[in-house]
């Protein structure tokens, strides 16, 4: 069955640190890959996509993910996290045909220490 | 700005008692999804249309019930909450099978 194993329930970093955050899929095909993030009490911010071409991929407030195919990986950096970086972030993959269904990870939180 | 609203923001309703939660979007995106989110976890989805064609995920409780009476709107009505219901409920569409976009979510308490 198709997953989405998000290894690191909770990661603190110190303001200004760099980031990484790991997403690894187990799925036959390459699907498509999205990074939300997610502040307390609130609704999901799509961050970044990726669906084909270029295996490095910017996003938004700075981040930036890889996909790697030989391992099934599209994890998360940031060469800077600010303080207002804290927030849960959730890795999802979708098949690319036939189902409009997200497969979730379980999420990261992240907590920045001044 | 286009984007997806969801009202109320918060919702307290007693045991038992219906309740209906809201969502509208200015995206005219044609599929509209709900998920469960409870605290902690990842988002759950309840069920999705696509355009006026309802698609319910196999594990989702009778007691969730949705209308979309238009393209805009869409809303998820709860017949009979029960305290395991209370949770964030989040509103996303998507133009066909491309990317969701979510709303701010509704906390729901059930007292």
């Amino acid at each position: 069955a198709q997953s989405v194993t998000q290894p690191d329930i909770h990661i603190t970093v110190s303001e200004g640190a760099s980031l990484e955050l790991r997403c690894n899929y187990s799925y036959g095909a390459t699907p498509y890959l999205f990074w939300y993030v997610q502040s307390p009490g609130q609704g999901l911010q799509l961050l970044l996509k990726y669906f084909s071409g270029d295996t490095l991929v910017q996003g938004i407030k700075g981040f930036e993910a890889e996909f790697k195919r030989s391992q099934s990986s599209f994890n998360l950096r940031k060469p800077s996290v600010h303080w207002s970086d804290a927030a849960e972030y959730f890795c999802a993959v979708k098949l690319t045909s036939g189902t409009y269904k997200y497969i979730f990870g379980t999420g990261t939180r992240l907590k920045v220490l001044a | 700005d286009a984007m997806v609203i969801q009202n109320p923001r918060y919702q307290v309703t007693q045991f038992g008692k219906p309740v209906t939660l809201s969502c509208s979007q200015t995206l005219n995106h044609n599929v509209m999804y709900w998920y469960q989110q409870k605290s902690s976890q990842a988002p759950k989805l309840l069920f999705h249309y696509y355009d006026k064609d309802f698609n319910n995920e196999a594990d989702t409780p009778d007691n969730f019930q949705s209308r979309r009476p238009n393209t805009s709107f869409c809303f998820l009505d709860i017949r009979s909450p029960g305290l395991g219901d209370a949770a964030m409920y989040l509103c996303a569409t998507s133009r066909d099978r491309d990317t969701q976009y979510f709303g701010p979510g509704t906390r729901l308490t059930v007292l």
